[in-house]
């Protein structure tokens, strides 16, 4: 069935180095794939979205490139910031549907 | 900004009991969903409802009811309330592709 996959429950970084997030997905539609963000004691936020086969999409500093042949779209910085100590899931929608469906979410925290 | 209200913010209730959670959305979203959110699980589609009068099952909608009465409320019922339906609730309204969705501050229940 349609699935997000999200291998790392929990990463944590020093401040200034960077990060990547994977993100998995399967599906036999049209994919369109999010990264949402959390940070916490807040609601979950768009961060940044994508349809385009081999097109990086990026929104404050983060960056995402969807590649099609190996069903990823794993979530990068070059660069964290402590405020970037957060919940990020990725999510899924397929072409004919308005539903997303999230992976499991990665907690990133990002240490002085 | 969009804007998602819940009500109420916390909630505990006993096993056996009828719990209302609220939503109210002035984007004039047609759509417009509940999930909830577990440590390990990410977010899990409860219910969605495309417009007034609809609601749809989600991919968890065992033990829960949903009631969507106008455009703006979307309401989540739980007949009978039991410990493992403790969480914390979250109500979203999406555009009309359900791509970005605006999630509200969410709810935290928990059934004794």
């Amino acid at each position: 069935g349609d699935s997000v996959t999200q291998t790392e429950g929990l990463v944590t970084l020093t401040k200034g180095l960077p990060v990547m997030l994977n993100c998995t997905y399967q599906t036999t539609y049209s994919p369109f794939l999010f990264w949402y963000v959390q940070h916490l004691n807040e609601a979950p936020k768009l961060l940044l979205k994508s349809s385009t086969d081999n097109k990086r999409t990026e929104h404050q500093g983060f960056y995402a490139t969807l590649h099609k042949s190996s069903s990823s779209f794993h979530l990068q910085k070059s660069s964290v910031q402590l405020s970037d100590s957060a919940l990020y899931f990725c999510a899924l929608r397929m072409s004919n549907y308005n539903v997303l469906y999230f992976g499991s979410g990665t907690k990133l925290t990002v240490e002085p | 900004e969009a804007a998602v209200t819940q009500s109420p913010r916390n909630k505990v209730a006993v096993t056996g009991g009828k719990v209302t959670l609220s939503c109210n959305q002035t984007n004039n979203h047609n759509n417009m969903y509940w999930y909830r959110q577990d440590t390990g699980h990410g977010l899990r589609l409860i219910h969605y409802s495309y417009g007034a009068g609809s609601t749809e099952k989600g991919d968890i909608p065992d033990g829960y009811k949903a009631s969507r009465p106008s455009q703006e409320n979307f309401s989540l019922i739980l007949e009978l309330a039991t410990p493992s339906q403790t969480s914390v609730y979250f109500c979203a309204s999406g555009d009309a592709k359900g791509d970005t969705q605006y999630f509200g501050p969410g709810t935290r229940l928990l059934v004794l």
